[in-house]
């Protein structure tokens, strides 16, 4: 059974405070990984995504990926009271657009 | 701005009826649609795979007589609730591949309840 795990929170953090989001995942061959924020009652809205193990950043999202121990993070600097979601975890083997999701980490950042 | 469209946004309707949403993409080609369903508090588990010009593959445990999947064109595929209940009160979320590899765009879901 292909799973990917995040903590479920909520985590809470100041305004202004770096959080950091966590998510491991069983399936070796997986290639491709992506975060998406999630508003109650929306859909997801896809962030980041990545596919090589390092960091990569997009504006005050930063995504890290280590294959080696199948683990991909966020990082959220300067965090905003509007950051205040639920961040889903997706996994996919290249080229099947099959996601496995992880269950969401409720993100509360307090102003 | 939005990618994917779905309709309605929500709907509400007896049990034993059956309700049609319809994902559409906007502005590009989707040869292949997916079908996600999201219960309260829980994460999105993919249902169904549309693929346009042949038959919906469907994940283990869904019941692909109920879940009726139509993807008319390379823009609209279709999910149809068949005979629904109150557990299939859901919210259905439809997804299309566009960009970087595997990266899918999700349509802004249907909620779904069935009283």
């Amino acid at each position: 059974q292909k799973e990917v795990e995040q903590n479920s929170g909520p985590l809470s953090v100041p305004e202004g405070a770096i959080a950091s989001l966590n998510c491991t995942y069983s399936d070796r061959v997986s290639q491709s990984f992506f975060w998406y924020r999630q508003y109650s009652g929306k859909s997801p809205e896809l962030i980041m995504s990545i596919y090589s193990n390092g960091d990569k950043e997009d504006g005050r999202f930063t995504a890290q990926l280590n294959k080696a121990s199948q683990y991909v993070s966020l990082l959220i600097r300067d965090s905003q009271p509007s950051d205040s979601a639920t961040y889903l975890c997706a996994v996919s083997t290249s080229g099947t657009y099959k996601y496995i999701f992880g269950t969401g980490t409720r993100l509360k950042v307090l102003a | 701005g939005a990618v994917v469209s779905q309709h309605p946004s929500w709907v509400i309707c007896k049990s034993g009826t059956s309700v049609k949403i319809e994902c559409r993409s906007l502005d590009f080609q989707a040869t292949t649609m997916f079908w996600y369903r999201q219960f309260p508090k829980q994460s999105l588990m993919l249902m169904a795979t549309s693929n346009e010009g042949s038959k919906a593959t469907y994940e283990q445990g869904v019941e692909k007589d109920k879940f009726l999947i139509n993807h008319a064109s390379l823009t609209l595929s279709t999910l149809t609730v068949t005979s629904a209940h109150p557990e299939d009160s859901s919210f259905y979320i439809c997804s299309a591949p566009r960009g970087g590899p595997d990266t899918q765009y999700f349509g802004p879901g249907t909620r779904l309840t069935v009283l």
